[in-house]
């Protein structure tokens, strides 16, 4: 199975900062990537899929990077409603397989 | 707009089978286009993909369940189902089903906890 790394696993950030984690494939996946938040008690939204497309109804402000091995997302100001978890999840290969996630802590 | 519902008993005895609905409305199981997926997250963990359910009818499992695990689409009722079997303690998760996930389409249930234990 494609084994997925996130990094930082977690971070400390204000709002209005710009944020920007990472997600690595251990094999070259092309641009089937997808970005998830999760807020406590919540189902992950899902942010971006194909690496880099912005799912309807999801703010500007965050936008997805990268290709093969290595992906970003990045939020270009930090909103209160923003701190939470961030995942990532391939769906190159089944198995499909989630990063073990970024956390953002409010600063 | 597609709603998923996941329902099933939140307790299951260590050795037993974990069964699982997902109700769905807004649309149809029998498209055959929409790929169905069940997820599971540990309590303080992150999401596991479990399997799914392809458009072409065929089964795929993630290899560390495949043995225990089924899933299968009743058309009648609307709604995908999970079964897992010789369920231990790693198995307490709260369990998600989705639709299409990691696309346009992607939509997921609000998951339901199930907890094994004696």
């Amino acid at each position: 199975a494609i084994q997925m790394t996130q990094y930082p696993s977690s971070l400390s950030a204000s709002v209005g900062d710009r944020v920007t984690f990472t997600c690595r494939a251990s094999q070259g996946i092309r641009s089937d990537l997808a970005w998830y938040q999760q807020k406590p008690g919540r189902a992950p939204q899902l942010l971006i899929y194909a690496a880099s497309k912005l799912q309807s109804g999801v703010p500007s402000r965050f936008s997805g990077s990268g290709s093969a091995t290595y992906f970003t997302l990045t939020i270009s100001s930090l909103q209160p409603e923003d701190f939470a978890t961030y995942y990532c999840l391939q769906d190159h290969n089944f198995p499909w397989t989630f990063g073990q996630g970024t956390r953002v802590e409010m600063k | 707009q597609l709603r998923l519902q996941e329902s099933g008993p939140g307790l299951v005895k260590p050795s037993e089978t974990l069964s699982l609905s997902c109700a769905v409305s807004g649309g149809s199981v029998s498209r055959n286009n929409f790929p169905w997926a069940w997820m599971r997250q540990p309590p303080g963990k992150g999401p596991e993909w479990i399997g799914a359910f392809l458009y072409d009818g065929n089964t795929v499992y993630t290899p560390s369940l495949q043995s225990r695990v089924a899933i299968s689409v009743d058309t009648s009722k609307n709604h995908l189902s999970l079964k897992l079997r010789s369920v231990t303690a790693a198995d307490t998760a709260v369990y998600y089903c989705a639709c299409h996930p990691a696309s346009l389409l992607d939509s997921w249930g609000q998951g339901v906890l199930v907890t094994v234990s004696s």
